[in-house]
Protein backbone atom coordinates (compact mmCIF):
# COMPACT_ATOMS: atom_id res chain seq x y z
CA UNK A 1 0.00 0.00 0.00
CA UNK A 2 1.07 3.81 -0.19
CA UNK A 3 1.94 5.60 3.11
CA UNK A 4 3.38 8.51 4.31
CA UNK A 5 4.87 8.55 7.65
CA UNK A 6 5.91 12.11 9.59
CA UNK A 7 6.07 12.38 13.72
CA UNK A 8 2.80 13.76 15.31
CA UNK A 9 4.27 16.58 17.10
CA UNK A 10 7.87 18.02 17.50
CA UNK A 11 8.72 20.40 20.05
CA UNK A 12 11.65 23.32 19.31
CA UNK A 13 12.89 26.75 21.14
CA UNK A 14 12.04 30.06 19.32
CA UNK A 15 14.99 31.15 17.24
CA UNK A 16 16.34 27.78 17.04
CA UNK A 17 16.65 25.24 13.97
CA UNK A 18 14.29 22.21 13.35
CA UNK A 19 14.12 19.76 11.25
CA UNK A 20 10.64 17.63 10.04
CA UNK A 21 11.30 14.45 8.26
CA UNK A 22 8.90 12.70 6.05
CA UNK A 23 9.46 9.04 4.65
CA UNK A 24 6.92 8.17 1.49
CA UNK A 25 6.34 4.79 -0.14
CA UNK A 26 4.34 5.11 -3.07
CA UNK A 27 3.73 3.37 -6.47
CA UNK A 28 5.99 5.63 -8.64
CA UNK A 29 6.95 8.85 -7.81
CA UNK A 30 6.01 12.44 -9.31
CA UNK A 31 7.45 15.06 -6.54
CA UNK A 32 6.19 15.60 -3.00
CA UNK A 33 4.61 18.55 -1.44
CA UNK A 34 4.56 20.45 1.68
CA UNK A 35 1.91 22.13 3.13
CA UNK A 36 1.70 24.48 6.45
CA UNK A 37 -1.56 24.42 8.45
CA UNK A 38 -1.76 26.93 11.14
CA UNK A 39 -5.11 25.82 14.12
CA UNK A 40 -8.12 26.47 12.28
CA UNK A 41 -7.22 27.61 8.54
CA UNK A 42 -6.50 26.49 5.29
CA UNK A 43 -3.35 24.59 4.69
CA UNK A 44 -0.90 26.91 2.19
CA UNK A 45 1.76 25.64 0.41
CA UNK A 46 5.36 26.10 0.83
CA UNK A 47 7.65 23.90 -1.56
CA UNK A 48 7.47 21.18 -4.71
CA UNK A 49 10.55 18.73 -5.09
CA UNK A 50 10.77 15.97 -7.41
CA UNK A 51 14.74 16.44 -7.86
CA UNK A 52 17.30 15.14 -5.65
CA UNK A 53 18.33 17.93 -3.06
CA UNK A 54 17.68 21.21 -0.97
CA UNK A 55 15.64 23.71 -2.30
CA UNK A 56 15.54 26.59 0.32
CA UNK A 57 13.37 29.55 0.16
CA UNK A 58 13.92 32.26 2.62
CA UNK A 59 13.64 30.75 6.11
CA UNK A 60 12.56 27.51 4.95
CA UNK A 61 14.42 24.65 3.09
CA UNK A 62 12.88 21.42 1.65
CA UNK A 63 15.07 18.51 1.05
CA UNK A 64 14.28 15.25 -1.15
CA UNK A 65 15.67 12.00 -1.66
CA UNK A 66 14.21 9.83 -3.93
CA UNK A 67 16.27 6.73 -3.80
CA UNK A 68 16.01 6.86 -0.02
CA UNK A 69 11.66 7.42 -0.34
CA UNK A 70 12.96 10.55 2.07
CA UNK A 71 12.17 14.53 2.52
CA UNK A 72 12.27 17.05 5.63
CA UNK A 73 11.56 20.55 5.84
CA UNK A 74 13.82 22.67 7.19
CA UNK A 75 13.18 25.35 9.24
CA UNK A 76 15.03 28.25 11.04
CA UNK A 77 15.19 31.11 12.80
CA UNK A 78 12.23 29.50 14.08
CA UNK A 79 9.46 32.31 15.07
CA UNK A 80 6.23 32.10 17.16
CA UNK A 81 4.23 32.37 14.45
CA UNK A 82 5.73 29.09 12.79
CA UNK A 83 3.72 26.69 15.45
CA UNK A 84 1.48 25.04 13.13
CA UNK A 85 1.50 21.68 11.20
CA UNK A 86 3.28 20.92 8.67
CA UNK A 87 1.80 18.46 6.23
CA UNK A 88 3.74 15.87 4.14
CA UNK A 89 2.31 14.79 0.40
CA UNK A 90 3.71 12.61 -2.17
CA UNK A 91 2.51 12.75 -5.76
CA UNK A 92 1.95 8.88 -7.26
CA UNK A 93 2.32 7.56 -10.78
CA UNK A 94 -1.42 8.42 -11.12
CA UNK A 95 -0.66 11.96 -10.18
CA UNK A 96 -2.88 11.59 -7.14
CA UNK A 97 -1.09 13.11 -3.87
CA UNK A 98 -0.88 10.75 -0.72
CA UNK A 99 -0.99 13.09 2.25
CA UNK A 100 0.49 12.37 5.93
CA UNK A 101 -1.06 13.02 8.81
CA UNK A 102 0.82 15.87 10.02
CA UNK A 103 3.50 16.98 11.89
CA UNK A 104 2.02 19.42 14.67
CA UNK A 105 5.47 21.48 15.53
CA UNK A 106 5.27 23.60 18.88
CA UNK A 107 7.58 26.54 19.47
CA UNK A 108 8.46 27.64 23.00
CA UNK A 109 9.86 30.94 23.89
CA UNK B 1 -13.17 38.17 -2.18
CA UNK B 2 -9.86 36.73 -3.21
CA UNK B 3 -8.51 33.01 -2.87
CA UNK B 4 -11.21 30.04 -2.19
CA UNK B 5 -13.99 30.95 0.37
CA UNK B 6 -16.09 28.40 2.12
CA UNK B 7 -19.80 28.85 3.57
CA UNK B 8 -20.38 27.61 6.64
CA UNK B 9 -17.48 28.11 8.28
CA UNK B 10 -19.23 25.91 11.02
CA UNK B 11 -22.29 23.48 11.14
CA UNK B 12 -23.87 21.09 13.29
CA UNK B 13 -26.57 19.05 12.07
CA UNK B 14 -28.98 16.24 12.84
CA UNK B 15 -28.39 12.52 11.24
CA UNK B 16 -31.89 13.16 9.77
CA UNK B 17 -31.05 16.87 7.96
CA UNK B 18 -29.95 17.63 4.58
CA UNK B 19 -27.37 20.22 4.36
CA UNK B 20 -25.36 21.75 1.68
CA UNK B 21 -21.54 23.47 2.04
CA UNK B 22 -20.59 25.87 -0.33
CA UNK B 23 -16.99 26.54 -1.97
CA UNK B 24 -16.14 28.97 -4.68
CA UNK B 25 -12.97 29.98 -5.70
CA UNK B 26 -11.90 33.42 -7.68
CA UNK B 27 -8.53 32.30 -9.09
CA UNK B 28 -9.50 30.94 -12.35
CA UNK B 29 -8.83 27.85 -11.63
CA UNK B 30 -9.70 24.22 -13.42
CA UNK B 31 -10.00 21.84 -10.34
CA UNK B 32 -11.71 22.14 -7.60
CA UNK B 33 -11.47 19.48 -4.81
CA UNK B 34 -13.15 18.33 -1.70
CA UNK B 35 -11.14 16.95 1.17
CA UNK B 36 -12.05 15.57 5.02
CA UNK B 37 -9.81 16.47 7.01
CA UNK B 38 -9.89 14.88 10.79
CA UNK B 39 -7.63 15.00 13.47
CA UNK B 40 -4.28 13.17 13.32
CA UNK B 41 -5.30 11.24 10.28
CA UNK B 42 -4.11 12.56 6.82
CA UNK B 43 -6.28 14.24 4.29
CA UNK B 44 -8.77 12.17 2.62
CA UNK B 45 -9.51 12.93 -0.68
CA UNK B 46 -13.41 12.77 -2.00
CA UNK B 47 -14.15 14.34 -4.98
CA UNK B 48 -12.20 16.08 -7.50
CA UNK B 49 -13.53 17.66 -10.88
CA UNK B 50 -11.56 19.03 -13.63
CA UNK B 51 -14.02 21.53 -15.84
CA UNK B 52 -17.26 20.70 -14.35
CA UNK B 53 -16.37 16.72 -14.76
CA UNK B 54 -16.15 14.79 -11.45
CA UNK B 55 -12.83 12.96 -12.43
CA UNK B 56 -12.22 11.29 -9.27
CA UNK B 57 -14.48 10.02 -6.71
CA UNK B 58 -12.63 8.16 -3.63
CA UNK B 59 -15.34 5.04 -2.46
CA UNK B 60 -17.39 7.65 -0.80
CA UNK B 61 -20.47 7.20 0.69
CA UNK B 62 -23.79 8.32 -1.48
CA UNK B 63 -24.75 10.37 1.77
CA UNK B 64 -21.92 12.75 0.12
CA UNK B 65 -23.04 14.47 -2.59
CA UNK B 66 -21.53 16.88 -4.67
CA UNK B 67 -22.18 19.25 -7.75
CA UNK B 68 -20.10 21.99 -9.65
CA UNK B 69 -22.01 23.95 -11.93
CA UNK B 70 -19.21 25.79 -12.77
CA UNK B 71 -15.30 26.03 -12.79
CA UNK B 72 -15.48 28.36 -9.78
CA UNK B 73 -18.39 26.87 -7.66
CA UNK B 74 -18.54 23.27 -5.62
CA UNK B 75 -21.17 22.38 -3.40
CA UNK B 76 -21.47 19.09 -1.27
CA UNK B 77 -24.51 17.94 -0.35
CA UNK B 78 -24.96 16.39 2.99
CA UNK B 79 -27.89 13.48 3.77
CA UNK B 80 -28.54 11.00 6.42
CA UNK B 81 -25.10 11.74 8.10
CA UNK B 82 -23.43 9.67 10.86
CA UNK B 83 -21.36 11.02 13.84
CA UNK B 84 -18.34 9.44 12.14
CA UNK B 85 -19.12 11.65 9.38
CA UNK B 86 -18.14 15.04 11.99
CA UNK B 87 -14.92 16.06 10.90
CA UNK B 88 -13.26 19.67 8.84
CA UNK B 89 -14.40 20.00 5.22
CA UNK B 90 -11.74 21.56 3.37
CA UNK B 91 -12.28 22.83 -0.53
CA UNK B 92 -9.38 23.30 -2.37
CA UNK B 93 -7.90 24.66 -6.15
CA UNK B 94 -5.51 24.05 -8.36
CA UNK B 95 -4.97 25.46 -12.22
CA UNK B 96 -5.08 21.53 -13.43
CA UNK B 97 -5.72 18.08 -12.41
CA UNK B 98 -2.08 17.29 -13.07
CA UNK B 99 -1.25 17.06 -9.73
CA UNK B 100 1.65 18.94 -10.08
CA UNK B 101 0.21 22.13 -9.30
CA UNK B 102 -0.11 23.75 -5.87
CA UNK B 103 -3.69 23.39 -4.41
CA UNK B 104 -5.56 26.73 -3.11
CA UNK B 105 -7.30 25.80 0.12
CA UNK B 106 -10.53 27.31 1.39
CA UNK B 107 -10.70 27.61 5.14
CA UNK B 108 -12.96 24.82 5.62
CA UNK B 109 -16.07 23.77 7.07
CA UNK B 110 -15.55 22.38 10.74
CA UNK B 111 -19.36 19.98 10.28
CA UNK B 112 -20.57 18.27 13.82
CA UNK B 113 -23.28 15.59 13.18
CA UNK B 114 -24.94 15.19 16.43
Amino acid sequence: GQNIDQPTEMTATEGAIVQINCTYQTSGFNGLFWYQQHAGEAPTFLSYNVLDGLEEKGRFSSFLSRSKGYSYLLLKELQMKDSASYLCAALDSNYQLIWGAGTKLIIKP
Amino acid sequence: ETGVTQTPRHLVMGMTNKKSLKCEQHLGHNAMYWYKQSAKKPLELMFVYSLEERVENNSVPSRFSPECPNSSHLFLHLHTLQPEDSALYLCASSQDVTGVDEQYFGPGTRLTVT
